[in-house]
Formats: structure tokens, sequence, C-alpha cells
């Protein structure tokens, strides 16, 4: 059974860097075929697309957030990790990570997620 | 981006209803189209795949549509754990988008 587990700091104050890592059971970071994505969704509203990781290090930024994130991949952890530069009180949410199946022409989902982890941007 | 447009935003049922509720893509997404359910503190859930497809585990109630870039999902004899925010995503190209979800409430 695939699980991913998010962890990192709660609270991070305005203008600094926020970090999350999203630790893989069950499956590989390498693996064909999947996507490693981030997803956040403030409280109470929906849910935005951050990015995501393909396996070989491509990756896809939400053009919205581009100029501020980065996804990575820890290989030898198993884990991927998000960072997001610059936060603001916007960029308070709940963080979930998630792995984008990819089966070409028979489409692409997410399954499974985190369980989700709020980072609160306050001072 | 594509813009993923659900209605209603909400809507009260009784357990037992049937209930459908839509997405609208605002360019041609094919039928590559998801539905999830979320509760309350909890991460969304996936149910239906590209489209109609229903997931492994996700009861037989559920099903998914699609004419165009309308797509439906229905439940049918809703029941108590039903009550939830169900949100669509287009995964037709990226970036991915979602709905802005329609929330399931006890009538």
């Amino acid at each position: 059974q695939v699980q991913l587990q998010e962890s990192g700091p709660g609270l991070v104050k305005p203008s600094e860097i926020l970090s999350l890592t999203c630790s893989v059971s069950g499956d590989s970071v390498t693996r064909g075929d999947y996507y490693w994505s981030w997803i956040r969704q403030p409280a109470g509203k929906g849910l935005e697309w951050i990015g995501r990781l393909y396996t070989g290090g491509s990756t896809d930024y939400n053009p919205s957030l581009k100029s501020r994130v980065t996804i990575s991949v820890d290989a030898s952890k198993n884990l991927f990790s998000l960072t997001v530069k610059s936060v603001t009180a916007a960029d308070t949410a709940t963080y979930y990570c998630a792995r984008e199946r990819d089966l070409g022409f028979e489409g692409n989902w997410f399954d499974p997620w985190g369980q989700g982890t709020l980072v609160v941007v306050s001072s | 981006d594509i813009q993923m447009t659900q209605s209603p935003s909400s809507l009260s049922a009784s357990v037992g209803d049937r209930v459908a509720f839509t997405c609208r893509a605002s360019q041609f997404i094919s039928n590559y189209l998801n539905w999830y359910q979320q509760k309350p503190g909890k991460a969304p859930k996936l149910l239906i795949y590209t489209a109609s497809k229903l997931q492994n585990g996700v009861p037989s109630r559920f099903s998914g549509s699609a004419s165009g870039t309308e797509f439906t999902l229905s439940i049918t004899s809703l029941q108590p754990e039903d009550f939830a925010t169900y949100y669509c995503q287009q995964s037709y190209t990226a970036p991915r988008t979602f709905g802005q979800g329609t929330k399931v409430e006890i009538k």
C-alpha cells in the first residue's frame, strides 16, 4: 500500500522560505509512469495545484507560483520536497503531496494523497 | 489555464436521495476529468477517473458521465458517509486545475 506523509514547520515568517518534504512508502519516487505532486488548499477554499516532479527530475509548475517554487527529489531517502520562497499570508494553507498516475491516453489522476500539513505564514 | 466550473456550489439532500452535479470545462479536455471527495480535515479521495471509471473500492452508487465539456457526478441512494465536498479536476494539460467544489449537505 502506497503512503505519502508530509512534514515540515507549521509556522513560517513572512518573506522567509517554506520547506516541506513528502516521504513515500510502498513505492519508489524513481518509478516511471508517475508524477510526484504538491497541491495546497487555503482554509475553507478550493484546491490549487502547485507543481510536479517526474522521474528523471523534470518539473512542471503552476505559472502563478513558478517564480517562487522548487520541487526536488531525494531518491536515496525516497522523498520529494517543496520549497516556496518569499512567502506571504496568502501562502497560508494545508499542503498536500500526491502521486499522479500517468497512463498517457488513459488519463492521469491524483492517488494517493498525503494527509496534509497546515502551514501558517505569520510573524 | 483551463477553468473548471462546478454547479451548484452546494446542495441539500436526504439519505436515500439521488443527486447529481456538474463540472464544466472552459475548453476541450476530452475525457480527462477526475472527481474527488473530501471530508472535513481529510485529504481528497479519488472517486472517478477519466470521466467515468470507478476507482477501486468506491461504491457503485457513484458514477460519472461526460457530454462535450460538461461532466456529471451522480450518486444514487445517498448514504450518510456521502455528505462531503466534491471536486472535479482536469488532467488534460498543465497546470492541473480543480473546480471550486460542490458541498453536499444533509437536508
